[in-house]
């Protein structure tokens, strides 16, 4: 079965630092979709960024970059020039492929929270 | 675009009572919607995957007799918690998914408490 790992249940980066959150998954499958979500006070899920199985390219969106080690299955975020507004709950998640009966299905980590210091 | 609507954001209810929570995709369609649990500092917990027009498939150790799932249309999807007691309180989300490329977008979520 497919599992997702976040093992810092919690981060805290000094305003306009880096931070990298780190996730690890298990899968048997090649192509596949990776994800990593933010949760804010507001619990509304934002997707930050993601990335698929056969780009070896890293995604990158703005501030936010992955590091993606497909055979190590290792997928962290890391977090540029810090704001406030980053403060939240991130999680990483994996899809499921969509050819198999759970298709579509997201897994997610545990999550970790994430404080911005001023 | 891809906006999810959940109503109520927030319910109270009296213990045996039901309460209906619904998730709307407004501006696509969606094939699948996927209701999800929460409770504070944890990770989402999938309840549920429907599809409209058939019975929602559920995730081991969901009661399908009490969280009772309609997706009568390709725009809404229902959550009723039937007979709910203090222990259903939670936080509810739903994610509706396009067929293509099959990406998922999540509603702002619903509060329950039970009393």
């Amino acid at each position: 079965a497919q599992t997702v790992t976040q093992s810092q249940p919690e981060m805290s980066v000094q305003e306009a630092e880096t931070v990298t959150l780190s996730c690890t998954y298990d899968t048997s499958e090649s192509d596949y979709y990776l994800f990593w979500y933010k949760q804010p006070p507001s619990r509304q899920m934002i997707l930050v960024i993601r990335q698929e199985a056969y780009k070896q390219q890293n995604a990158t969106e703005n501030r936010f970059s992955v590091n993606f080690q497909k055979a190590a299955k290792s997928f962290s975020l890391k977090i540029s020039d810090s704001q406030l507004g980053d403060a939240a709950m991130y999680f990483c998640a994996y899809r499921i492929p969509s050819l198999y009966n759970q298709g579509g299905k997201l897994i997610f980590g545990q999550g970790t929270e994430l404080s911005v210091k001023p | 675009g891809a906006v999810v609507s959940q109503h109520p954001s927030w319910v109270i209810c009296k213990s045996g009572t039901s309460v209906k929570i619904e998730c709307r995709s407004l501006d696509f369609q969606a094939t699948t919607m996927f209701w999800y649990r929460q409770f504070p500092k944890q990770s989402l917990m999938l309840m549920a995957t429907s599809n409209e027009g058939s019975k929602a498939t559920y995730e081991q150790g969901v009661e399908k007799d009490k969280f009772l799932i309609n997706h009568a249309s390709l725009t809404l999807s229902t959550l009723t918690v039937t007979s709910a007691h203090p222990e259903d309180s939670s936080f509810y989300i739903c994610s509706a998914r396009v067929r293509w490329p099959y990406e998922q977008y999540f509603g702002p979520g619903t509060r329950l408490t039970v009393t």
